[in-house]
C-alpha cells in the first residue's frame, strides 16, 4: 500500500522570504503521479502542482516548484516570495497511474506567512 | 467555467439517518471521486467513479454507496449514520483521460455533515 509522510505538522515563515515543505513516499510502483495541495482557511483544496514520476525535469508554476527526488521517494514544495494569501494546509498526495484514480493524502503541513 | 459544486454545504443528521450528498463536475470531465476528511487530517479516499461504473473504493463500510449519472454528476450515500461519519465530504472531478492533465482531480467545496 501506498504511504505518504509529511513530517512538518507546523511551518511559519516571513512574507516574501522562502520555505520549502517536506514529503516521502512508499511506493512499489513505477508509474503514478505527485501533487500539492492546498487547502486555506476557507477549506476548498485547491491544487497547486502536479509531477509525472517518469519525468526527471522538476515542475515549476509561477512562485511554486518541486524538488523530485524518484530513488529517495522524496517530493517537497519550493514556495518563492512567500506571500500572506500562501497561509494554508498543504497536502501532498500520490495517485497511481492505472487502475482506480485513488489520491492518497499526507497529514499535511500548516503553513503560516507572518507579515 | 464553473468549478466543481457540491450541495448541501452543511448538514446536520441524527445517527441511524440516512444522507444524501450530491456533486457536479467540472464540464467535460468524465470521473468523480469522493473523499472523507475528518478534522486535522487529509483527505481518505471513498469512491472512483468514470462512466457511471465503479473504478474504486476505499476502505468504508458498506454503508456508504455512490453513483454516477448520464450527466456525470454523482451522488454519495450514507446509511445509518454514526457519530463518526462526522467530516467533511469532498467530490472531485477529473478529466479520466490517458493524459496527464486528465490525473489532476479538481475539488469541491464540500459538504460538512455533523453527527448527533
Amino acid at each position: 500500500a501506498q504511504t505518504v509522510t509529511q513530517s512538518q505538522p507546523e511551518m511559519s515563515v516571513q512574507e516574501a522570504e522562502t520555505v520549502t515543505l517536506s514529503c516521502t513516499y512508499d511506493t512499489s510502483e513505477n508509474n503514478y503521479y505527485l501533487f500539492w495541495y492546498k487547502q486555506p482557511p476557507s477549506r476548498q483544496m485547491i491544487l497547486v502542482i502536479r509531477q509525472e514520476a517518469y519525468k526527471q525535469q522538476n515542475a515549476t508554476e509561477n512562485r511554486f516548484s518541486v524538488n523530485f527526488q524518484k530513488a529517495a521517494k522524496s517530493f517537497s514544495l519550493k514556495i518563492s516570495d512567500s506571500q500572506l494569501g500562501d497561509t494554508a494546509m498543504y497536502f501532498c498526495a500520490f495517485l497511481t497511474q492505472g487502475g482506480s484514480e485513488k489520491l492518497v493524502f499526507g497529514k499535511g503541513t500548516k503553513l503560516t506567512v507572518n507579515p | 467555467d464553473a468549478g466543481v459544486t457540491q450541495s448541501p454545504t452543511h448538514l446536520i443528521k441524527t445517527r441511524g439517518q440516512h444522507v444524501t450528498l450530491r456533486c457536479s463536475p467540472i464540464s467535460g470531465h468524465k470521473s468523480v471521486s469522493w473523499y472523507q476528511q475528518v478534522l486535522g487530517q487529509g483527505p481518505q479516499f471513498i469512491f472512483q467513479y468514470y462512466e457511471k461504473e465503479e473504478r474504486g473504493r476505499g476502505n468504508f463500510p458498506d454503508r456508504f454507496s455512490a453513483r454516477q449519472f448520464p450527466n456525470y454528476s454523482s451522488e454519495l450515500n450514507v446509511n445509518a449514520l454514526l457519530l463518526g461519519d462526522s467530516a467533511l465530504y469532498l467530490c472531485a472531478s477529473s478529466g479520466g483521460g490517458g493524459r496527464p492533465r486528465d490525473y489532476e482531480q479538481y475539488f469541491g467545496p464540500g459538504t460538512r455533515l455533523t453527527v448527533t
